[in-house]
Formats: structure tokens, sequence, C-alpha cells
């Protein structure tokens, strides 16, 4: 059964850039996209961007010029690194395993979420 | 429109049915998943592709979906199941997510 883990700094400062790694257990990344997506507190769910297994992105536009998805096929890992942070970046992120086919979308499994706090 | 609209709050009586809905234009052309969040833990898939299950979800959930609506039921409501669900499709160009913004379940 695939797992997913993630990791990364907890805490930033106003301007610093977010940083978190996903790894993959138990599966290889071929044939899925991996998506980040995040969880401000108290509100619902905001998908950010994926990345396929040839490395090509989509990303939400209102993120785009702030947000990098990448793999690292050798280790099993996505990476997101999210640019300029301010407090309204403060979120639980997850990274997620897509699946694509034809008009059906969907995410299974989710990774265990990592809160990030951004304050002065 | 990229956007799916979801009633922010719904309660049921134990053992009852609820039905909890999903609404947006690119419903018309993406079929929609659902996931369950319990309170501190991570979204779980419950419905891909409208109306399919995976095999570990209780038969008691089942989902829909009619034009530009998608629905969630919960048929024989049981304590467990208040927690919060979401709905989410690719947007109208395909190359984008979107989520609903989570209807919160009250099991009364």
């Amino acid at each position: 059964q695939v797992q997913l883990r993630q990791w990364g700094a907890g805490l930033l400062r106003p301007s610093e850039t977010l940083s978190l790694t996903c790894a993959v257990y138990g599966g290889s990344l071929s044939d899925y996209r991996w998506s980040w997506i995040r969880q401000p507190p108290g509100t619902g769910l905001e998908w950010l961007g994926e990345i396929k297994d040839n490395g090509s992105t989509n990303y939400n536009p209102s993120l785009k010029s702030r947000v990098t998805i990448s793999v690292d096929t050798s280790k099993t890992q996505i990476s997101l690194r999210l640019n300029s942070v301010t407090a309204a970046d403060t979120a639980v992120y997850y990274c997620a395993r897509a699946m694509l086919v034809a008009k059906h979308n969907w995410f299974d499994p989710w990774g265990q979420g990592t809160q990030v706090t951004v304050s002065s | 429109s990229s956007e799916l609209t979801q009633d922010p709050a719904v309660s049921v009586a134990l053992g009852q049915t609820v039905t909890i809905t999903c609404q947006g234009d690119s419903l018309r052309g993406y079929y929609a998943s659902w996931y369950q969040q319990q309170p501190g833990q991570a979204p779980t898939l419950l419905i891909y592709g409208n109306h399919n299950r995976p095999s570990e979800i209780p038969d008691r959930f089942s989902g829909s979906s009619s034009r530009n609506t998608a629905s969630l039921t919960i048929t024989g409501t049981q304590a467990e199941d208040e927690a919060d669900y979401y709905c989410s499709s690719r947007d109208s160009t395909g190359d984008h997510v979107v989520f609903g913004g989570g209807t919160k379940l009250t099991v009364l």
C-alpha cells in the first residue's frame, strides 16, 4: 500500500521561502500526478499545483508566480517551494497522489500534513 | 466557472439518510470526487468518478451526479460520520483542480 510521508520547516518569517518534501513509499511515481494541497486554519482545501511523472506541471493561477513543484525520481520524492510567504500562507500543507483518467480526477492517498506557520 | 459550491453545514439524525450536494459548471464536463476529513486528520477519499467507492469505504456512502450537481448520500448515518466533507473536480479548462468549500456534517 502506497504511503506518503512529508516533512519541512514549520515556522517561517514573512518573505522567506516555504520548502516541503513528500516521500513516496511502496510505489513509484509513474502513471500518476502528484499534488500539493493546503488548508488554512478553520477553512477549506486549496489546490496548489501538480507535477506529472514526466516533470510537467500545472499550478493554481492565484499562486503561479510563487510556487514551484519538482520531482526527484531517484528518491521517489516530490517537493514544494513557495516564495515570499506571508501570514496568509499559514496552513496545513498536504501532498497527495492524483489519478487523472479521462475526466476522472481523484486524490488517494494523502500525506499526513505539515503545519506551516508564518509569523514575525 | 472554476468554483464548486457546497452548503457550509448540514445535520442529520442518527440512523437517517443525508445528502450533501456540490454545484459547479465544471461538473458538466468533469467527474466529482468526495473526501471525508475528521478533525485533525488528513482528508480521505470516499467517492471518485461521481459514484465509484474504494473497497474500504462502507457501502452506506454513495455518490451520484446530474448536470452541474454532484451528490454524496449517507444512508443509515453513524455517529462516526460526523466530519467535514469536500467535493473536488478538474476545473473547466481541465488544467487545474478545484475544491468545494466543504460541508460540516453534524449527527444529532
